[in-house]
């Protein structure tokens, strides 16, 4: 079974600094997508960066960039010079490689908070 | 920017009612999901629509639990009986398809308090 496991439930970070969430998960699959979702208060959850198991390099959008350890099955997402409106709850998520098998198995998340 | 809409944000209800969640995928979308958070707890998955019919679904969607996409827009999860533990706030998500991507796109969640 998959699981996703996230340590940290809260995480704090000034602002313009950097701060790494991390992710860990549980699969006996060799290919698979992995997900950071962002889901600021009273709003929908968004899709901040996404990866695919077969690539070995780094995602990265913008500000937002992962450290991908296959191996280690970890999978960190790092916000470089934060900004306020990145305060949220931050879920990483896990998808089998499966046409139309599109369900995500989420971790507990992590709540980001941006000090001014 | 097209998004997913829900409805009602909040709705209570008392312990045995029936409850009916709405939404409204995205328009070119074709696939449909319902997740659910029970407070403090992960996103869980509960069921996935395409086609008019379910393509898979959780061992938490038991027989109290329906999908249904009455007209072409809306997409709606029905819970026959409430439960107590029922209470949590119900994510609807639609994607494309062949979305290997993965990419589910979220609305703001319903949230569900039985009482």
């Amino acid at each position: 079974a998959q699981t996703v496991t996230q340590s940290q439930p809260e995480m704090s970070v000034q602002e313009a600094e950097t701060v790494t969430l991390s992710c860990t998960y549980d699969t006996s699959e060799s290919d698979y997508y992995l997900f950071w979702y962002k889901q600021p208060p009273s709003r929908q959850m968004i899709l901040v960066i996404r990866q695919e198991a077969y690539k070995q390099q780094n995602a990265t959008e913008n500000r937002f960039s992962v450290n991908f350890q296959k191996a280690a099955k970890s999978f960190s997402l790092k916000i470089s010079d934060s900004q306020l409106g990145d305060a949220a709850m931050y879920f990483c998520a896990y998808r089998k490689s499966v046409p139309g098998a599109n369900n995500l198995f989420f971790g507990t998340g992590t709540r980001l908070t941006v000090i001014p | 920017e097209p998004e997913v809409t829900q409805t009602p944000s909040h709705q209570v209800t008392q312990m045995g009612q029936e409850v009916i969640l709405r939404c409204v995928p995205i328009s070119n979308h074709l696939y449909f999901y319902w997740y659910r958070q029970i407070l403090g707890q992960k996103v869980e998955f509960l069921v996935s629509f395409y086609n008019n019919e379910i393509s898979e679904k959780s061992e938490i969607f038991d027989d109290q639990f329906s999908v249904e996409r009455p007209d072409g827009s809306n997409f709606t999860l029905k819970i026959r009986s409430t439960k107590l533990e029922d209470s949590a706030m119900y994510f609807c998500a639609s994607s494309v398809l062949g979305g290997n991507t993965g990419e589910l796109f979220f609305g703001e969640g319903s949230r569900l308090t039985v009482l």
